[in-house]
């Protein structure tokens, strides 16, 4: 599995747009990227997924460089509510099942 | 439409005592995982089941856990004789079925997770 890299933590304030970039040098040609949010004392939840270039649904966009070397996760206007962590994964299109594999993600704090 | 329902949310137990986590998956939902997240740490996976079935227990400690997924019935994550190392938070997910090849690939939909501490 690839190793992904993400800030520990990042700050920002209500209405700016947040990015946060994960590193993952070794992705292979069948692997798709995926972040997912956790609230405090809630289970992670997915938010988006892609595999290259750019992926944009309601809660946010993702680019992906030509390389996919790494990628970033971008949320428009942050609010107080998008205070969490997040997590870049990286799994194997081709797999039967794909368990999901965590770090410890990116704590990001949104104040007013 | 619920989603995936876990329970207790907390348990307490003394050391020595047996935790018993239960997981009930999303409608349709065939494939169960358990994950296990401590203090300031990411999840990280024990276990994958599917009806009657232990598919991959690799993460799971060889001892004092199990698992299963009867026909009938939720989940079970059985942890016995537990160590305050056990505490932590157990998560649960579900997804319709493996590797389905249309986007997203291999989403999960987590339950809220038992909060597990041990005395």
């Amino acid at each position: 599995l690839a190793k992904t890299t993400q800030p520990i933590s990042m700050d920002s304030y209500e209405g700016q747009e947040v990015n946060i970039t994960c590193s993952h040098n070794n992705i292979a040609t069948n692997d798709y990227i995926t972040w997912y949010q956790q609230f405090p004392s809630q289970g992670p939840r997915f938010i988006i997924q892609g595999y290259k270039t750019k992926v944009t649904n309601e809660v946010a966009s993702l680019f992906i460089p030509a390389d996919r070397k790494s990628s970033t996760l971008s949320l428009p206007r942050v609010s107080l509510s998008d205070t969490a962590v997040y997590y870049c994964l990286v799994g194997d299109i081709d797999s039967g099942y794909s368990t999901l594999t965590f770090g410890k993600g990116t704590m990001l704090l949104v104040s007013p | 439409n619920a989603g995936v329902m876990q329970n207790p949310r907390h348990l307490v137990r003394r050391r020595g005592q047996e935790a018993r986590l239960r997981c009930s998956p999303m409608k349709g939902h065939s494939h169960v995982y358990w994950y296990r997240q401590l203090p300031e740490e990411g999840l990280k996976f024990m276990v994958y089941l599917q009806k009657e079935n232990i598919i991959d227990e690799s993460g799971m400690p060889k001892e004092r856990f199990s698992a299963e997924f009867p026909k009938e019935g939720p989940s079970i994550l059985r942890i016995q004789q537990v160590v305050r190392g056990d505490s932590a938070a157990y998560f649960c997910a579900s997804s319709p079925r493996a590797g389905q090849p249309t986007l997203p690939y291999n989403e999960q939909f987590f339950g809220p997770g038992t909060r597990l501490t041990v005395l």
